[in-house]
């Protein structure tokens, strides 16, 4: 079956720490892999979305990056967290005809 | 980049109300999608919607795609607390690419 696993679940960080959240996708191969931040009760902004290893699309300027180490892994990352970068971040796989199939999020507190 | 405009942002109804959720845009897209969120968890995909005109039900939730393909709207008739959660609609460009309304919190109290 087709699943995504991310996390951790939830993460507190002081600021100017690194940050690594991952996700990985099973059941497929050569997925596009996204990552959103969404603010509370809020829509997503797309941040970073790879058709493929080592191929990453940046939307948005910002403090974070994103690779894609393999097929299935995608990873988002900081070298200094900023208190702005706080949110619940999602993973997400484009399945067929444009459709998400999501990860459970981690919420991110940067204090 | 295209915008989607949903509204209203927060709706708070009692059990059994009718309601309806509104998305729109300026600009076309090739689909448009339903998700479903709950509190510290991912969107859910409910429904897409591909065709201007068409109308999808799913159970007490019926979703409607615009004529231009600019527009949706979803209603759900005889709401329920399970019904309770964050609705967001999302456009799919001809990229494939998929822009998120902001949202619409809906509480339904018992």
């Amino acid at each position: 079956s087709q699943t995504i696993h991310q996390w951790p679940a939830t993460l507190v960080q002081p600021v100017g720490s690194p940050l690594s959240l991952e996700c990985t996708v099973e059941g497929t191969s050569n997925p596009n892999l996204y990552w959103y931040r969404q603010a509370a009760g809020r829509g997503l902004q797309l941040l970073f979305y790879s058709v493929g290893i080592g191929q990453i699309s940046s939307e948005v300027p910002q403090n974070l990056s994103a690779s894609r180490p393999q097929d299935r892994q995608f990873i988002l990352s900081s070298k200094k967290l900023l208190l702005s970068d706080s949110g619940f971040y999602l993973c997400a796989w484009g399945t067929s005809w444009g459709k998400l199939l999501f990860g459970s999020g981690t919420q991110l507190s940067v204090l | 980049t295209q915008l989607l405009e949903q509204s209203p942002q927060f709706l708070s109804i009692q059990e059994g109300e009718n309601l309806t959720v509104y998305c729109n845009s300026s600009s076309v897209f090739s689909s448009l999608q339903w998700y479903r969120q709950e509190p510290g968890e991912g969107p859910v995909l409910l429904v897409t919607v591909v065709t201007g005109g068409e109308v999808k039900k799913l159970k007490r939730l019926t979703f409607q795609f615009g004529d231009a393909r600019k527009d949706s709207s979803l209603h759900i008739t005889a709401a329920q607390p399970g019904d309770t959660g964050l609705y967001l609609c999302a456009g799919v460009e001809n990229t494939g690419k998929l822009i998120f309304g902001q949202g619409t919190t809906l509480q339904v109290k018992p």
